[in-house]
C-alpha cells in the first residue's frame, strides 16, 4: 500500500462544532505533516510529527489540535473554527533516512486532502 | 530562514516549445529541493529532487548553489504537462525537518 489516505473527503461545520480529519498510511514511514492549502494558494506547513512525536507547530491556533495515536495514524481535531478556516487540509508522510547530520526528510507523499467548510 | 520562490504565477507555451520554470531559495545550511507536480483532480505528487539528478517525463531541474537556484526545464512540451508546478525546499529547522512550498506556477501548454 503506497498511499496516504484521508477521510472524510468534505466536511462542512458550525463554529461550535468538533469534529476530527483523519489520516492513515501503510508505507512505514516515521515522519507526518498536516499543510493547510487556501485555493489558489501553495500547501502551508502546520505540524510536524516525527516518531509519533509532535516536532514542529508553526504557530498553529489552538483551536487544531493534532494527535498521532500510532506510527500509521494522523488526526486533526477541529473546535471552534472560524469561516476563514475554510480550506483543503491536506497530510502526507515521508521517511526519516538517515541519523544526525546525514538525516533528511525525503519525498513527501501526499493524501488528497479533506475539504473543510466552516460555517 | 527557509524560503521558495516562484517568480511566474502563469506560463503559457506552445506545444514542444521548450519550457523553463523558474525556482530560487533561500536556506543557510545544504537543503533538499523537490519539484512537485499536481494535476487537474490528482493529489500532490513528486516530479523529481535535486539529489537523484534523474529526468522525470522530460523535466529535468539541476541545483545551482551559487545562483541557490533550482530551475525545472523541458525542451519539448506536451499537452499533458500542463498542470501546477511547485517547487519545494526541505530543511532542519528548530524541532526538526521541514518542507515548505514555493507559491507554485501553472503551466499551460497549448495545442
Amino acid at each position: 500500500d503506497t498511499e496516504v489516505t484521508q477521510t472524510p473527503k468534505h466536511l462542512v461545520m458550525g463554529m461550535t462544532n468538533k469534529k476530527s480529519l483523519k489520516c492513515e498510511q501503510h508505507m512505514g514511514h516515521r515522519a507526518m505533516y498536516w499543510y493547510k492549502q487556501k485555493a489558489k494558494k501553495p500547501p502551508e506547513l502546520m505540524f510536524v510529527y516525527s516518531y509519533e512525536k509532535l516536532s514542529i507547530n508553526e504557530s498553529v491556533p489552538s483551536r487544531f489540535s493534532p494527535e498521532c495515536p500510532n506510527s500509521s495514524l494522523l488526526n486533526l481535531h477541529l473546535h471552534a473554527l472560524q469561516p476563514e478556516d475554510s480550506a483543503l487540509y491536506l497530510c502526507a508522510s515521508s521517511q526519516n533516512l538517515g541519523l544526525g547530520r546525514a538525516r533528511k526528510a525525503g519525498e513527501l507523499f501526499f493524501g488528497e486532502g479533506s475539504r473543510l467548510t466552516v460555517l | 530562514a527557509q524560503r521558495v520562490t516562484q517568480p511566474e504565477k502563469l506560463l503559457s507555451v506552445f506545444k514542444g516549445a521548450p519550457v523553463e520554470l523558474k525556482c530560487n531559495y533561500s536556506y543557510s545550511g545544504s537543503p533538499e529541493l523537490f519539484w512537485y507536480v499536481q494535476y487537474s483532480r490528482q493529489r500532490l505528487q513528486l516530479l523529481l529532487r535535486h539529489i537523484s539528478r534523474e529526468s522525470i517525463k522530460g523535466f529535468t531541474a539541476d541545483l545551482n548553489k551559487g545562483e541557490t537556484s533550482f530551475h525545472l526545464k523541458k525542451p519539448f512540451a506536451q499537452e499533458e504537462d500542463s498542470a501546477m508546478y511547485y517547487c519545494a525546499l526541505s530543511g532542519r529547522s528548530t524541532g526538526g525537518f521541514k518542507t515548505i512550498f514555493g507559491a507554485g506556477t501553472r503551466l499551460f501548454v497549448k495545442a
